[in-house]
């Protein structure tokens, strides 16, 4: 059964702190994982990475795709209270559907 | 502006009715998809299209229907079949090149 694991669920740190989230994935024929950040309602689109496109930065976020371990991770270093959020991680469950499974998230709080 | 709606924010149901939640996009995207969230869950897929008059079940369609007339729009109906309907429903569009998909603001179903 294709399925998405985030982990880990909930985090709580202080501004400046530097985070990671994990997220690996058992799907039939990968083809792209997508991450997103859901502050209130519409989850807003952060990064894909696919087997060309490993590695993504956008300012203080960078994402890694590791296709050996089956996963991928989210960094954010120097977090503001800003990136309080729902982070989730969809994965393409057969290659070609553009059918996502998303895992349920982790839920990332930062202090001031 | 170009972007994706969905109507009401809000929706009240008594149980046993039917209700259609609306959901519009002008991004002249050619895949669409409905996904329901529960408190500490992620999405889950109830149905995607993508082309016009084609759609599929995804995870949790017992309950639910959908119909795909035109590009731009992708109506849900959630039937008096959905035992447990209360939710957060999230509509989503996509190139059909790419995966990357664009929410909508989502809305709240509750029955009483």
């Amino acid at each position: 059964e294709d399925k998405v694991v985030q982990s880990p669920l909930s985090l709580v740190v202080h501004e400046g702190d530097t985070v990671t989230l994990n997220c690996s994935y058992e799907v039939t024929n990968f083809r792209s994982l997508l991450w997103y950040k859901q502050e209130k309602k519409a989850p807003t689109f952060l990064f894909m990475l696919t087997s060309s496109g490993i590695e993504k930065k956008s300012g203080r976020l960078s994402s890694i795709l590791d296709k050996k371990e089956l996963s991928s991770i989210l960094n954010i270093t120097a977090t503001q209270t800003g990136d309080s959020a729902i982070y989730l991680c969809a994965v393409e469950a057969t290659a070609g559907t553009y059918k996502y499974i998303f895992g349920t998230g982790t839920r990332l709080k930062v202090l001031a | 502006d170009g972007g994706i709606t969905q109507s009401p924010k809000y929706l009240f149901r008594k149980e046993g009715q039917n209700v259609t939640l609306s959901c519009e996009q002008n991004l002249n995207h050619d895949a669409m998809y409905w996904y329901r969230q529960d408190p500490g869950q992620g999405l889950r897929l109830i149905y995607y299209s993508q082309i016009v008059n084609d759609f599929q079940k995804g995870d949790i369609a017992e309950g639910y229907s959908v119909s795909r007339e035109k590009k731009e729009s992708f109506p849900l109906t959630v039937t008096s079949a959905q035992k447990n309907p209360t939710a957060f429903y999230l509509c989503a569009s996509s190139p059909r090149t790419s995966g990357m998909q664009f929410f909508g603001p989502g809305t709240r179903l509750t029955v009483l």
